[in-house]
Order: C-alpha cells, then structure tokens, then sequence
C-alpha cells in the first residue's frame, strides 16, 4: 500500500486561505469516505483536525474544512493564523482493512 | 480523562525484538467499536500505521503488509493495556512509536506520547 500523496510545502500569509491536497487510488480515497487529516507540532503527537472527509471534532476551530473529489482528499484553512504552522497528514481506509497515511505537509505561515 | 501511557526500552539491539506497552486510563481496552493501533513515525517513511487489536464479540488483529510476519499486537484485559512486539529488527526500524485509540474504519482521536526507539548495537 502506498503512502497518499501530499505536496510537501504549502505557505500563506496570515488572514489567507491555503488548501492541502492528499491523493490515493480507487484502493482507498476514491471509494471510501474515511479521510482523516492531522496537525502535527515539533515534538508532539499528531492531532485530528478532520475525519471522515469533512467532520470536525469538537474543539477544532471551524476554520478547518475538508472536502473530497474522487480520489483526492483536501483540506482548506480558512484565515490563516501563525499557530496553524506545523505539518499536516491525511489518512485514509483502504480495501485490505488497513490505514494508509499521506507523505506530510509543511504549512508555513509567512 | 482518557490517557494512553507508553512504556518501553529506548534502544534495541539489530535482530533482537522490540517490545513497548501502552496503559489505559478513563476507557477500556474492550470497547466496542473502538480499535488500540500502534503507528510510528521517522523521517524516511513518514507516518506509518503498523497494525491494530480490537474486541467485537472476540478479539481481533490487523496489520501492516509491510511488517506482517515481525508484529503482534496482544490486548491485556486484566492490566487495561495493549503490547507491540516486533520481532527481527533493523535500523530501518528506528523512529518514534506511538499508540492510539482509533474508531473502525476511521479516525484516530488519543495519541500517547510517542517513544524514540532506536535499533542499533
């Protein structure tokens, strides 16, 4: 199984929207909806900011959204904040019972 | 509050076995619908999900292709915990582990705190 595929880099100024792109196959994105993304800071573990394509926990801000489009998953953050830096990972069921995560994204806040 | 508490040795020998455990509190290793998973995380292979136990009228057990055959994943009801144990190691091995509450099919919502193993003599 194949990590998804995420641009490695994204940046925005403060106030801006930035959009994260997360790839996968027939095999796992393009036919479930169990797309999960996480923010992760230095040294700390992972924290679910979306799951199942476009649910957002409680306690995460609703500048957090995610979408999906046949195979590709997206997140958008909306008003773009200095603590929203960090690196950011989709994940995805798949069709052998598995969890398969994407490559990462760095998000810079210019 | 539900915690998960990691423990284990930091640095395994190459072909020995890697062994980390991971306590929880406020939930049970029991509960339906919920799934123990253990993930890791280095800088060449990202994050990785390695393999999961859950209990749905009996226990059950998935797993990573790509380490299917080194790891088992045993729930311990009477200490509340769940147990990774990957066997043959390499270097290739070396990252931070992690073990997570995760809910079938879905999501990942408590995350311990990670542990640096590293395998090297």
């Amino acid at each position: 199984q194949s990590a998804l595929t995420q641009p490695a880099s994204v940046s925005g100024s403060p106030g801006q929207s930035i959009t994260i792109s997360c790839t996968g196959s027939s095999s796992d994105v393009g036919t479930y909806n169990y797309v999960s993304w996480y923010q992760q800071h230095p040294g700390k573990a992972p924290k679910v900011m979306i799951y199942e394509v476009s649910n957002r926990p409680s306690g995460v801000s609703n500048r957090f959204s995610g979408s999906k489009s046949g195979s590709t998953a997206s997140l958008t953050i909306s008003g773009l904040q200095a603590e929203d830096e960090g690196d950011y990972y989709c994940s995805s069921y798949t069709s052998s019972g598995t969890v398969v995560f994407g490559t990462g994204t760095k998000v810079t806040v210019l | 509050q539900v915690q998960l508490q990691q423990s284990g040795p930091g640095l395994v020998k190459p072909s020995q076995t890697l062994s980390l455990t991971c306590v929880i509190s406020g939930d049970s290793v029991s509960t339906n619908s919920a799934a123990w998973n253990w993930i890791r995380q280095s800088p060449s292979r990202g994050l990785e999900w390695l393999g999961r136990t859950y209990y749905n009228s009996k226990w059950y057990n998935d797993y990573a292709a790509s380490v299917k055959g080194r790891i088992t994943i045993n729930p311990d009801t009477s200490k509340n915990q769940f147990s990774l144990q990957l066997n043959s190691v390499t270097a290739e091995d070396t990252a931070v582990y992690y073990c997570a509450r995760g809910w079938l099919r879905t999501h990942f919502d408590l995350w311990g705190r990670g542990t640096l193993v590293t395998v090297s003599s």
